[in-house]
């Protein structure tokens, strides 16, 4: 069965710092992974995608199939980048993590 | 583009009774997938269309259905609606579906009340 983890509800960062947000799967084929955000009082919308292996607001993902991971980073956070994450593996969502950028 | 729209945005609804929940979406997806959202389950897949014909479903009960329409427009209905059933009801839209890399294009959802 698939699954997606997301070990952290909350993650807070400071401005200008480095953010990793950690999604980990469990799938038996080959993973169609994404990565979703939504911003405060919008609807969920896609971030990125393994299979575009590009960067989105500064944005980053690798998917790492011995690790069975695919963690969302980026260098310098912002404050704009507060939001709910949602790692996707197919119709599987993570159950969120919320990250707060604090200035 | 216009993007996915869910109908209506607000219900109120007694245990018991049953609900119809619409979603239209964007033009030219053929892939209608639907979502509960409450903050003790996060994001839970119900079911998706493709085609008119469901594709993949979730683990919920059958009292949960949808159907899909010629124009890709999808209906979802609750029956016997219980205390649990309340919640935020998600639609999405894809090309062809997130299974084949094609990303998801979400609504703004119902929000459904069973008092």
């Amino acid at each position: 069965a698939q699954r997606v983890t997301q070990p952290e509800k909350l993650l807070s960062v400071f401005k200008g710092a480095p953010v990793e947000l950690k999604c980990n799967y469990s799938y038996s084929g080959s993973p169609e992974l994404f990565w979703y955000v939504q911003y405060s009082r919008q609807r969920l919308q896609l971030l990125l995608r393994h299979i575009s292996r590009e960067s989105i607001k500064g944005f980053t993902a690798d998917l790492n199939k011995g690790e069975t991971s695919f963690h969302l980073k980026k260098p310098f956070a912002q404050e704009e980048d507060s939001a709910m994450y949602y790692c996707a593996l197919e119709s599987t969502f993570g159950d969120g993590t919320t990250l707060t950028v604090k200035p | 583009k216009a993007g996915v729209t869910q109908t209506p945005r607000y219900l109120i609804k007694t245990r018991g009774q049953q609900v119809t929940l619409s979603c239209s979406p964007i033009s030219g997806h053929r892939s209608v997938s639907w979502y509960q959202q409450t903050p003790g389950q996060g994001l839970q897949f119900l079911f998706e269309y493709f085609s008119e014909t469901q594709r993949n479903k979730g683990n919920f009960p059958g009292r949960f259905s949808g159907r899909q329409f010629s124009n890709s427009r999808s209906e979802m209905n609750v029956s016997t609606l219980e205390l649990g059933d309340s919640a935020l009801y998600l639609c999405a839209s894809s090309l062809t579906g997130q299974r084949y890399n094609s990303p998801l294009h979400f609504g703004n959802g119902t929000r459904l009340t069973v008092t």
